[in-house]
Formats: C-alpha cells, structure tokens, sequence
C-alpha cells in the first residue's frame, strides 16, 4: 500500500529565509506526487504536481519540489519565504489503480504546519 | 469557472443526532471524493465517485456514513448517528474525466462538524 510521510510537524522560518518540507513515500511504481498548501478554514490549494519527466517541478507561490527516486523524496523548496506563506502544507501519492478510466485514489501525509517569523 | 461548492460550512450536533452534508463539484467534473480531515490529521478518502458509480468505499464506516451522488453531479454525505470522534473537517474533491490528463483534484472549503 502507498503511503506518505511527513516528519515536521512543525516548521518555523524567518520572513526572507529560504525553506524545505520534506516528504517521503512509499510505493512500488512510479507516483504521481503532489503538494497542497491549506490555509485556515480553506480547502487545499493545490502547488504543484509530478507525473513523469523533469525531476524538478516548478509550482505556484515561488515554490518548486524535486523528485528524487533513489531517497523516495519528493521535498518542497522556497528560496524565501514570505509571512503570507505560512499554512498547512500537504504532500499526497497517487496510485493509478487501473480501472477503466484510469481514476486513480490519493494518500495525504499528515501535514507539515509553516510558521513564519517576521 | 466556480470552485467546488459546500455547504453547510459549520455545523454542531449533538452525539447520536443525524447530519448532511452536501457538495457541489465544478460543472464537468467527473470524479467527486469525500475525505474526512481530523485536527491534526491529513484528509482521509471516505468515498470516491466516478459519474454516479463509486469507485473506492473502503474507508467509509458504512453502519453510519453514507453517501450518494444522483445524476452524476451533487453529492450528499450523511451520518447517523453520530459519535464524537466524528468531529472533523469533511472536504469534497472532484476532478476531471481521467484519461484527460489531469489527475489534480479540486477542494471545496470544507465542512466542520462538531460533535458534543
């Protein structure tokens, strides 16, 4: 079974400092991988996604994630953050599960909670 | 193009009380998910629908939640009766037909239920 794991809880950065969230996954093919960002009493936004091709995806915000498959990795990256950044960040798998139609079913990580300081 | 619509958006029960909740996908949208996201927690897919069938239901506690979406379009979710631990955020999904090349999901902002 896929699944995801998120080892901050909690993350705190300075306004203007660079940031990494780390998200690691566990599946036996190729994933399609994604980071959603959720801010208070909102819905998850979705960053960026991963599907196949150039390891290196670049999102909305300023943020990018790099696929790394030998580390199972798939950490998201800002080069400096700012105060409007901080949220709930999500890093979700999904699997093809080959029905007709190709739907596929995701799994979120527990999230990673961004504070940032001014 | 409008977001994925729910409502209500807060709602407090009392244990064993009955609750709906109802979602609205983006026109066109084929797939529609039901996850349930405890405090602290990522959303955990309950149910996921392709068009009017259901697709995956494994997670869904079916001797208390159910789910429908008639005519491929509107979805409801329901619990009864409620317990505590049914206190969460419930988040609809929907996404496009697969095979379109898109496999991103869409979220409303979500319901919170309280459960006292």
């Amino acid at each position: 079974a896929q699944s995801v794991t998120q080892p901050d809880i909690h993350i705190t950065v300075s306004e203007g400092a660079s940031l990494e969230l780390r998200c690691n996954y566990s599946y036996g093919a190729t994933p399609y991988l994604f980071w959603y960002v959720q801010s208070p009493g909102q819905g998850l936004q979705l960053l960026l996604k991963y599907f196949s091709g150039d390891t290196l995806v670049q999102g909305i915000k300023g943020f990018e994630a790099e696929f790394k498959r030998s580390q199972s990795s798939f950490n998201l990256r800002k080069p400096s953050v700012h105060w409007s950044d901080a949220a709930e960040y999500f890093c979700a798998v999904g699997d093809s599960i080959g029905i007709s139609g190709g739907s596929y079913i995701p799994t979120f990580g527990r999230g990673t909670s961004l504070i940032v300081h001014p | 193009e409008a977001g994925v619509a729910q409502s209500p958006r807060y709602k407090i029960i009392e244990k064993r009380q009955s609750v709906a909740f109802w979602c609205n996908p983006i026109s066109g949208h084929a797939t529609l998910y039901w996850y349930q996201q405890i405090l602290g927690q990522g959303p955990k897919l309950l149910i996921q629908f392709q068009n009017n069938g259901v697709v995956d239901d494994s997670q869904l506690p079916k001797d208390r939640f159910s789910a429908e979406r008639l005519k491929g379009v509107d979805s409801t979710l329901k619990i009864q009766p409620a317990k505590l631990e049914d206190s969460a955020v419930y988040l609809c999904a929907s996404s496009p037909r697969p095979g379109q090349g898109a496999r991103e999901q869409y979220f409303g902002p979500g319901t919170r239920l309280t459960v006292t």
